[in-house]
């Protein structure tokens, strides 16, 4: 079966722009979260979409939001870019019973210029 | 608040030589912790998940409560083990899908 997809792989901005990434779950899979890698700080929760809804929130500022689709589908947008936010940005899904494995994109590198 | 810590960022080894990869946890309730890796140009992907208790690609974990702690432990490592490893905790009592993860540790098997 096709897995995670992340559209599109790679970004460049300008601060204070805003930007949308896209996340296409593997079929029959509920749950989205989003990541952010970055080499200072690794690897970080930013949300996670079940079924439309935000189920959890990580520790970032309100100018990253998202959202679920009813297929499934999830976009985050991140406004008012700001150097920092320069970063990897991974999509993982899974069924969203309980915990369970999560399948990560290839990701989509941002670079806020 | 939950966090893992892997205290080693590379850790090099001779191809059949024993790996052991540290993992350490906080957290006050009931944590499920993974492995995940991600070879080269690869996307991340699960290794092995403490409650199905397998063995994955010679890898094997066991979750020490008392010490905290989440190893990863080979026998006889490979060159094509050579990737970056990170230890993952989720909560157990939360119906979400939260992972919080270890800075990861890079593991080169030389020849």
């Amino acid at each position: 079966k096709a897995g995670v997809t992340q559209t599109p792989r790679y970004l460049i901005k300008t601060r204070g722009q805003q930007v949308t990434l896209s996340c296409s779950p593997i079929s029959g899979h509920r749950s989205v979260s989003w990541y952010q890698q970055t080499p200072g700080q690794g690897l970080q929760f930013l949300f996670e979409y079940f079924s439309e809804t935000q189920r959890n929130k990580g520790n970032f500022p309100g100018r990253f939001s998202g959202r679920q689709f009813s297929n499934s589908r999830s976009e985050m947008n991140v406004s008012t870019l700001e150097l920092g936010d320069s970063a990897l940005y991974l999509c993982a899904s899974s069924l969203g019973d309980r915990v369970g494995e999560a399948f990560f994109g290839q990701g989509t590198r941002l670079t806020v210029v | 608040a939950q966090r893992v810590t892997q205290p080693e960022k590379l850790l090099s080894v001779f191809k059949g030589a024993p790996v052991e990869l540290k993992c350490n946890y906080s957290y006050s309730g009931s944590p499920e912790l993974f492995w995940y890796v991600q070879y080269s140009r690869q996307r991340l992907q699960l290794l092995l998940r403490h409650i199905s208790r397998e063995s994955i690609k010679g890898f094997t974990a066991d979750l020490n409560k008392g010490e905290t702690s989440f190893h990863l432990k080979k026998p006889f490592a490979q060159e094509e083990d050579s990737a970056m490893y990170y230890c993952a905790l989720s909560n157990f009592n939360n119906a979400g899908n939260m992972l919080t993860f270890g800075g990861g540790t890079r593991l080169m098997v030389k020849p």
